[in-house]
């Protein structure tokens, strides 16, 4: 019930494409859902992070849908840029007792091609 | 403003040895988080300090211990290693234990052999 469950495990699109990676989750006592990019050999940076009452978010390229009833939320990339090329998380945060803890998915590689 | 730092970058231990690593919070942020990320797979979550005192803790064994410090810093002490400890190590801050953004530091790659 903790978990996060994060696809594809990889996407490969051309340039100027909308990748969409998609996470599913079971634990409704999760309260912020947040993505993160990754790049090789670097920490996760936060892109754009989402709470369960809002049902669309949008920052820049980037856009949350969060579905709730349905327990899930998609990052899409509008315009997609060879530079986006990294690995994507989905992450949930467990709220209460474990105070800021977060719940990844396991990560989408995406690849944008020239 | 300095962004959560890490170290070592890199460090190769043999099973059995203990290790510690270490973060330096955001400025201003109190809160600190350590995770654990293997190859291929996403970050899992080992504990969170604040104010000094340990928040929460994932499903990781009594091993892996940790320490805030008055200034907010932050070591990750891991005995007896094993060579599944082989993995990205990634500390995490946060204005406080409450705050949903957490900025993550560079990591500390450990290869245990």
């Amino acid at each position: 019930q903790q978990q996060v469950k994060q696809s594809p495990q990889s996407l490969i699109v051309q340039k100027g494409g909308i990748p969409i990676i998609n996470c599913a989750y079971e634990n409704t006592a999760f309260d912020y859902f947040p993505w993160y990019q990754q790049f090789p050999g670097k920490g996760p940076a936060l892109l754009i992070a989402i709470r369960p009452d809002v049902s669309e978010k949008k920052e820049g390229r980037f856009t949350i849908s969060f579905n709730k009833s349905a327990k899930q939320f998609s990052l899409h990339i509008m315009d997609s840029q060879p530079g986006d090329s990294a690995t994507y998380f989905c992450a949930a945060r467990s709220a209460g007792n474990q105070g800021g803890k977060l719940i990844f998915g396991q990560g989408t590689e995406l690849s944008v091609k020239p | 403003e300095t962004g959560v730092t890490q170290s070592p970058t890199h460090l190769i231990k043999t099973r059995g040895q203990q290790v510690t690593l270490r973060c330096s919070s955001q400025s201003g942020h109190n809160t600190v988080s350590w995770y654990q990320q293997a190859l291929g797979q996403g970050p899992q979550f080992i504990f969170q300090y604040y104010r000094e005192e340990e928040n929460g803790r994932g499903n990781f064994p009594p091993r892996f211990s940790g320490l805030q410090f008055p200034n907010y810093s932050s070591e990750l002490n891991v005995n007896a290693l094993e060579l599944d400890d082989s993995a990205l190590y990634l500390c995490a801050s946060s204005l406080v234990a409450t705050q949903e953004t957490q900025y993550f530091g560079p990591g500390t790659r450990l290869l245990v052999l």
